[in-house]
């Protein structure tokens, strides 16, 4: 049984990067059948897509956010990892990450039960 | 970007009702794009419904969803005590991938 599980700092200060990585145990991050995905919920706001990622490193970003995120596999821990650049407290959320069918890019079948993490100095 | 309005915010129902509930797209989207899902507090969401109509795995019966174009409906024909959560929608046809902004089923 495949689970997803978000680990991050709690806490990033103004302008700083932010950090998160996935551990995926039960299955491979570099599966030819999967992609991955973050997506965060501002608090009282709804769902917010960050992008996918999949094989070797192919990733698609939200447009309204390519500026400042990288996502990227490790396939050695078999992790995936987002970078969130230039935080403000409107970054604050909790963070997940999810799993879709690379056959029907969209859906998203499994999640972790996602970090929190705040914004503040 | 393709912006979904759920309707109503908040449903307020009793064990053993029908709920219905609905996201309108600010532009066409395939049906072949269109998913739900339930969340409950302080958990992840879950998927429910892909490609507008498509149980996922594990979803029982009760739950069915319909539409095309720019109208989207979720249904439970019967409310059990577990289905009291929010639901979002999600569109995935273009990009960014957006959701709903929830529409919550409360017990009445």
């Amino acid at each position: 049984q495949v689970q997803l599980q978000e680990s991050g700092p709690g806490l990033v200060k103004p302008s700083e990067t932010l950090s998160l990585t996935c551990s995926v145990s039960g299955g491979s991050v570099n599966s030819q059948t999967y992609y991955w995905s973050w997506i965060r919920q501002p608090p009282g706001k709804r769902l917010e897509w960050f992008g996918y990622i999949y094989d070797t490193g192919r990733a698609t970003y939200n447009p309204s956010l390519q500026s400042r995120i990288s996502m990227s596999l490790d396939v050695s821990k078999n992790q995936l990892s987002l970078r969130l650049r230039s935080v403000t407290a409107a970054d604050t959320a909790v963070y997940y990450c999810a799993r879709g069918e690379l056959r029907s890019l969209g859906w998203l079948d499994l999640w972790g039960q996602g970090t929190l993490v705040a914004v503040s100095s | 970007e393709i912006v979904l309005t759920q309707s109503p915010d908040t449903l307020s129902l009793s064990p053993g009702e029908r709920a219905t509930f609905s996201c309108r797209a600010s532009q066409s989207i395939s049906s072949t794009y269109f998913a739900w899902y339930q969340q409950k507090p302080g958990r992840a969401p879950r998927l429910l419904i892909y490609a507008s109509y498509n149980r996922a795995t594990g979803i029982p019966d009760r739950f069915s969803g319909s539409g095309s174009g720019t109208d989207f409906t979720l249904a439970i024909s019967r409310l059990e005590p577990e289905d009291f959560a929010v639901y979002y929608c999600q569109q995935y046809g273009g990009s960014p991938w957006t959701f709903g902004q929830g529409t919550k089923v409360e017990i009445k």
